[in-house]
């Protein structure tokens, strides 16, 4: 499998309920991303994962906490979420390297709806 | 404060004319940009880039114009096809480049009509 992938597609969810959204990268990248698309919004940067360790982090909710154990993989854990946190959330990777430029490579998105 | 902006939520063009798409940006460290194109249930996927040292490049049916000066890019799709139909994102990169997020516009919907 190639590209990055990402599950599940659609969730639903209640308030109280604890998920987790997984993505996992093909592409021999070293740094990964958590973006969220609301409607009518830019894609919001979340989590900026790179060599592993996170190096930004804008201004979150704290019921949003990644993980990534690996270069491979990145993970989205989801706890007492609220209404307006129902969005599409993204994952992307890239070979983040300070001498060229890059490009980020996206996969097809979770549809979040929390009820 | 948006730092890209696309100040057209939709366009509709009729095939085979012109599709040209708008970008202006606020922060001074961008300097190189993206385009994305999106369809529904589907991630973005890169178009085409450019850098700041240059004022266009051109690949294939697209080419993206960079005006320094008045912080503004655009992009150009001739001729227009269906398959154009599709969200077009626009995104900066600050010098350094490096890991950070790109920062991106809300997008643009264009409508190729037959």
């Amino acid at each position: 499998e190639t590209g990055v992938t990402q599950t599940p597609r659609h969730l639903v969810m209640g308030m109280t309920n604890k998920k987790s959204l997984k993505c996992e990268q093909h592409l021999g990248h070293n740094a990964m991303y958590w973006y969220k698309q609301s409607a009518k919004k830019p894609l919001e940067l979340m989590f900026v994962y790179n060599f592993k360790e996170q190096t930004e982090n804008n201004s979150v909710p704290s019921r949003f906490s990644p993980e990534c154990p690996n270069s491979s993989h990145l993970f989205l854990h989801l706890h007492t979420l609220q209404p307006e946190d129902s969005a599409l959330y993204l994952c992307a990777s890239s070979q983040a390297d300070s001498l060229t430029w890059e490009t980020q490579y996206f996969g097809p998105g979770t549809r979040l709806l929390v009820l | 404060d948006q730092q890209v902006k696309q100040n057209s939520p939709s366009l509709s063009v009729q095939e085979g004319r012109i599709s040209i798409l708008n970008c202006d940006y606020t922060n001074s460290m961008f300097d190189y940009f993206l385009w994305y194109k999106k369809y529904p249930a589907e991630g973005p996927t890169f178009l085409i880039s450019i850098s700041s040292i240059k004022d266009k490049n051109e690949d294939g049916r697209f080419t993206v114009f960079l005006n320094k000066s008045a912080k503004h890019l655009s992009l150009h799709i001739v001729p227009s096809q269906p398959g154009d139909s599709a969200v077009y994102f626009c995104a900066a990169i600050p010098t350094g480049g490096g890991a950070d997020g790109l920062t991106f516009g809300k997008g643009t919907h264009l409508i190729i009509q037959p």
